[in-house]
């Protein structure tokens, strides 16, 4: 059974603070991971990663994943309140002719003023 | 780019009506579409995948003939929720990828209430 494993599940912090979020996976046939930001709506897409050890930028976020290890991870710089969301990781696998994405269950970012 | 819209972002029905959930991917072609249920506090739970003009396949446990999926276009997909129940109450969400792209792109979501 394909599974995807995020840690902490929850996680407070003070403003300013640097967070690092982890994910690992077990999954057959491999595509790619990603991370979502999940606030009161919808996820919202924030990296896809299929290569590992090439770190993917994007402002204070950045994330890098580990093939031969089976992990990825998130990290913040500098956080805000505005950071305060669930984020997901998620693997892109393929089984027969369909390819489907396997969720984590999250990890509850809380960033206090 | 790559946006997808859902249609309606709120609803509550009555025990025993239908609900017709609308996807569109609005500036790409969607050849495959997927939709999620998620409860309070928890993941996103995959429901079912479908391919423009092929039947969906469902996710081990999900009821087909409860949840009628159709996705007759390569923008547009519908998610029936048929008889509803209390329990069918949840937030309902669909996403859309493009075939040879690995990325997906969600909809704002639909909260559903069945009374």
């Amino acid at each position: 059974e394909d599974k995807v494993v995020q840690s902490p599940l929850s996680l407070v912090v003070h403003e300013g603070d640097t967070v690092t979020l982890n994910c690992s996976y077990e999954v057959t046939n491999f595509r790619s991971l990603l991370w979502y930001k999940q606030e009161k709506k919808a996820p919202t897409f924030l990296f896809m990663l299929t290569s590992s050890g090439i770190e993917k930028k994007s402002g204070r976020l950045s994330s890098i994943l580990d093939k031969k290890e089976l992990f990825s991870i998130l990290n913040i710089t500098a956080t805000q309140t505005g950071d305060s969301a669930v984020y997901l990781c998620a693997v892109f696998n393929s089984g027969g002719s369909n390819y489907k994405l396997t969720f984590g269950k999250g990890t509850l970012l809380t960033v206090n003023p | 780019g790559a946006v997808v819209s859902q249609h309606p972002s709120w609803v509550i029905c009555k025990s025993g009506t239908s609900v017709k959930i609308e996807c569109r991917s609005l500036d790409f072609q969607a050849t495959t579409m997927f939709w999620y249920r998620q409860f309070p506090k928890q993941s996103l739970m995959l429901m079912a995948t479908s391919n423009e003009g092929s039947k969906a396949t469902y996710e081990q446990g999900v009821e087909k003939d409860k949840f009628l999926i159709n996705h007759a276009s390569l923008t547009l997909s519908t998610l029936t929720v048929t008889s509803a129940h209390p329990e069918d109450s949840s937030f309902y969400i669909c996403s859309a990828r493009t075939s040879g792209k690995y990325e997906q792109y969600f909809g704002p979501g639909t909260r559903l209430t069945v009374t």
